[in-house]
């Protein structure tokens, strides 16, 4: 069965650092794997997915991340961190081959400071 | 931009009343979800929806949750009867195909149960 999980519930960085959240994954196929990013009172939004090919994919807003199979890792980086970026980051996977649903992490919650 | 919603924003409902929580996915999509986050937990996979029937459900899917597209544009949960643990934000979320498509989140729904 697939499973996710996100290593710290709360990240805080200052506005300029480097943002590192982590994820590690369990599937016992080829995952599909994805970043989704709640603002307040807002849906869940896509920031990034792994499917095949490239193993560092980037993101909207300056995000990426790297799909590491050795690692079961896919951890989410941004250089510099913007005020704007404070939210709840969630990391699921996908598996073709037990359906459409997406498995979930607990989620991060990145605090920005000035 | 296209973009999935939900209505309505927040039901507060008594226990062993039936709720129905609606969604308009995105018009050309053809997979539809619904997930739930209890305050505190992970966003849990419910149910998937292809074809005009459910393609995949969790175990918490149980006899008290029916879903329905009645009319080739919203999208309904029913909970039969509900009970305090379902107390949860419920998000509705389409997708243009499978596996390694995006899924796009509505806002979600948060049911309270008194």
């Amino acid at each position: 069965a697939q499973s996710v999980t996100q290593l710290g519930s709360h990240v805080s960085v200052s506005e300029g650092a480097l943002v590192l959240l982590r994820c590690n994954y369990s599937s016992s196929v080829p995952p599909y794997l994805f970043w989704y990013v709640q603002y307040p009172n807002q849906g869940l939004q896509l920031l990034l997915k792994y499917t095949t090919g490239a193993t560092l994919v980037k993101g909207i807003n300056g995000f990426e991340a790297e799909f590491k199979k050795s690692e079961t890792s896919f951890h989410l980086t941004k250089p510099s961190a913007h005020m704007s970026d404070a939210a709840e980051y969630f990391c699921a996977v996908s598996e073709a081959k037990y359906g459409n649903k997406l498995v979930f992490g607990a989620g991060t919650i990145l605090r920005v400071k000035s | 931009e296209p973009e999935v919603t939900q209505t309505p924003s927040h039901q507060v409902t008594q226990m062993g009343q039936e709720v129905i929580l609606r969604c308009v996915p995105i018009s050309n999509h053809l997979y539809f979800y619904w997930y739930r986050q209890i305050l505190g937990q992970k966003v849990e996979f419910l149910v998937s929806f292809y074809n005009n029937e459910i393609s995949e459900k969790s175990e918490i899917f149980d006899d008290q949750f029916s879903v329905e597209r009645p009319d080739g544009s919203n999208f309904t949960l029913k909970i039969r009867s509900t009970k305090l643990e379902d107390s949860a934000m419920y998000f509705c979320a389409s997708s243009p195909g499978q596996g390694f498509d995006e899924q796009y989140f509505g806002p979600g729904t948060r049911l309270t149960v008194t």
